[in-house]
């Protein structure tokens, strides 16, 4: 149990370009998910912490309108990157919270495996 | 949320255990400690958590100090497959910080053969 998926796993695309990412809870009801960036060789970063139907939270320094986030159900959160430039090109991570017949630890997140975005 | 101090790096044989140290020494009391654990190129993996007391499950044991300052994770048996990074990691569920994760460098953790 706890499975969560990212799609794609790997993106290239080019400057000014809008990309989005894709994470799914596979087996478990995600009701909070929240989105990380990990650039080379540093520690994850998080950005923004989404609730099922509501707005995200972003963190500070993190352009809400440049990074959208949308959680529109309890197993599918989607990070569009608009205008994508190459500052944007990094590791990116999502990770989920949830409920699953009572069986899964509520205050535990489960990641993804993550996209590699690429801005030429 | 409270700071964790790992050391950068750490080296095992394949076959012993490898026991990571982490301190977290102004852990507050709604505070778990969560260990996660990074392979290259991959989302983290969960791999333990506790309050107070002493966990174990399939992976590893977390054993707590009783003021709750400091933690050490035990990987009883470690193979070539747990070389990561292992991030100890303090969260609350309270206030505005509910549920975050606030990765630190984390320790280099390589098992040799």
């Amino acid at each position: 149990g706890a499975v969560v998926s990212q799609h794609p796993s790997r993106v290239i695309c080019k400057s000014g370009t809008s990309v989005k990412i894709e994470c799914r809870s596979l087996d478990f009801q995600a009701t909070t998910m929240f989105w990380y960036r990990q650039f080379p060789k540093q520690s994850l970063m998080l950005m923004a912490t989404s609730n099922e139907g509501s707005k995200a939270t972003y963190e500070q320094g993190v352009e809400k309108d440049k990074f959208l986030i949308n959680h529109a159900s309890l197993t599918l959160s989607t990070l569009t990157v608009t205008s994508a430039h190459p500052e944007d090109s990094s590791f990116y991570i999502c990770s989920a919270t949830g409920t699953s017949g009572g069986t899964l630890s509520t205050d535990t997140q489960y990641f993804g495996p993550g996209t590699r975005l690429t801005v030429l | 949320d409270a700071k964790t101090t790992q050391p950068p790096s750490m080296d095992c044989a394949e076959g012993r255990a490898a026991n990571l140290p982490c301190n977290h020494s102004t852990i507050s009391g709604n505070e778990y400690v969560y260990w996660y654990r990074q392979i290259h190129s991959q989302g983290p993996q969960y791999i333990i958590h506790g309050l107070k007391n002493n966990e174990t499950n399939e992976m590893a044991s977390l054993i707590i100090t009783e003021d709750r300052k400091s933690s050490t994770l035990i990987l009883p048996h470690a193979t070539l497959r747990d070389t990561a990074v292992y991030y100890c990691i303090v969260s609350s569920f309270g206030g505005t910080s509910y549920g975050k994760l606030t990765f630190g460098q984390g320790t280099i953790l390589t098992v040799h053969p």
